[in-house]
């Protein structure tokens, strides 16, 4: 059974950093492209980050662009992503996605997301 | 790429056809998915490259396209169906449309 499961999600100050893991089973992590995606409760989804398999190509929405650092671990089976300078309008759910590699490129395994606060 | 999705909400009653619009501001070929989310949990694919139905869905889900429009169809609501619908375009990076509510009348 595929399974995605994020964990690191806490409380932080405007300006503090936190990492957040992403900790897969159930499949072949290393031959996936994974992506970051985030929901402010209430509100819509925002794409946040990819990178491929062997990590080289990543890409970043420009909200996060040169904030945020996606990396990965095949051996670990593990994505992460390194969040600096953070502010309150990063406050979501972040979610790890599975990119299936497939015509459209859909998303089709979710975790059940991770709380991230940015609050003094 | 801005993806303009319409209408944000929509009320409809069990047993009706609905449809949900998303506009591409440019091309993005057919690049284009369709994701279901019930309040408290993750996205579900539903439609992938604009009409391939995903596995496990069912086929009263219909996705269809021309040019940088792109449509939902869901044949027939169930009472499983009143959720959020997202499109999703991965032509040029990625980026979601705002998403339409679906209610019951």
């Amino acid at each position: 059974e595929v399974q995605l499961e994020e964990f690191g999600g806490v409380v932080v100050q405007p300006g503090g950093s936190l990492r957040l893991s992403c900790a897969v089973s159930g499949f072949s992590f290393d031959e996936y492209a994974m992506h970051w995606v985030r929901q402010i409760p209430g509100k819509g989804l925002e794409w946040v980050s990819f990178i491929s398999r062997e990590s080289e190509t990543i890409y970043y929405a420009d909200s996060v662009k040169g904030r945020f650092t996606i990396s990965r671990d095949n051996i670990r089976k593990s994505l992460y992503l390194q969040m600096t300078d953070l502010r309150p309008e990063d406050t979501a759910l972040y979610y790890c996605a599975r990119e299936m590699a497939v015509p459209g490129l859909p998303l089709d395994y979710w975790g059940q997301g991770s709380q991230v606060t940015v609050s003094s | 790429i801005q993806m303009t999705q319409s209408p944000s909400s929509l009320s409809a009653s069990v047993g009706d056809s609905v449809t949900i619009t998303c506009r591409a501001s440019q091309t993005i070929s057919r690049y284009l998915n369709w994701y279901q989310q019930k309040s408290g949990t993750a996205p579900k694919l539903l439609i992938y490259a604009a009409s391939n139905l995903q596995s496990g869905v069912p086929s009263r889900f219909s996705g269809s396209a021309s040019w940088t429009n792109f449509t939902l169809t869901i044949s027939g609501l169930q009472p499983d169906d009143f959720a959020t619908y997202y499109c999703q375009q991965s032509y040029k990076t990625y980026s979601f449309g705002q998403g339409t509510k679906l209610e019951i009348k």
